[in-house]
């Protein structure tokens, strides 16, 4: 079963405001990451935070990581057009090397 | 450009078929991931080689078999093919230190 569970599904904001995704995980991790995937394209690496972190900022990007929840936050602030892809949660377990992801949430951003 | 190499990029073929999707990883990178990825739905962990080394597995059918070759390129086979397969395959390279992927830009492949 998937590690990972991004919410929401899909999500449409206007240019200019900001995105917030969340995902949830089950069991413990060593790290949390963030890609991002402009349709039918290979992923692109975001943003990693590792389990004894609890906010990392990178740009517009602001992740926070809650290991007593087990869940985390993808903020990307001040939204562009381009920002409109599919955004994907990874977890790293510590038992073995598998990175697994949860199925993404669709941002679209309206001009 | 993530340095990741997937061929072929567009693959069609028939129910029944066997085909061999073939990733270069970064150049360094010692590790490499196969992924499935379905119509509108999340990646599925397939397989991991570290090294020539199988080390974790996933969701993989047994029609499915890899294997990473000494110049650390790697093979994803697909046998017996099914309309079901009908999926984007990623391939992905860990950077060692930092643990992040960078991924190829995927072999589609559409079973008729």
């Amino acid at each position: 079963s998937q590690q990972g569970e991004e919410d929401p599904q899909a999500l449409s904001i206007q240019e200019g405001e900001n995105a917030t995704m969340n995902c949830s995980y089950k069991t413990s991790i060593n790290n949390l990451q963030w890609y991002r995937q402009n349709s039918g394209r290979g992923l692109v690496h975001l943003i990693l935070i590792r389990s004894n972190e609890r906010e990392k900022h990178s740009g517009r990007l602001r992740v926070t990581l809650d290991t007593s929840k087990k869940s985390s936050s993808l903020l990307i602030t001040a939204s562009r057009a381009a920002d409109t892809a599919s955004y994907f949660c990874a977890t790293d377990g510590n038992r073995d090397d598998k990175i697994i992801f949860g199925k993404g949430t669709r941002l679209h951003i309206l001009p | 450009d993530s340095g990741v190499t997937q061929t072929p990029k567009h693959l069609i073929t028939a129910t029944g078929q066997r085909v061999t999707l073939r990733c270069s990883p970064r150049s360094g990178d010692l590790s490499v991931y196969w992924y499935q990825q379905s119509l509108d739905q999340g990646l599925q962990f397939l397989i991991q080689y570290y090294n020539g080394e199988e080390r974790a597995k996933g969701n993989i059918l047994e029609r499915f078999s890899a294997q990473q070759f000494p110049d650390l390129h790697s093979e994803l086979n697909l046998s017996s093919l099914e309309l079901g397969d009908s999926a984007l395959y990623f391939c992905a390279s860990r950077r060692a230190h930092t643990g992040e992927l960078f991924f190829g830009e995927g072999s589609r492949l559409t079973v008729l």
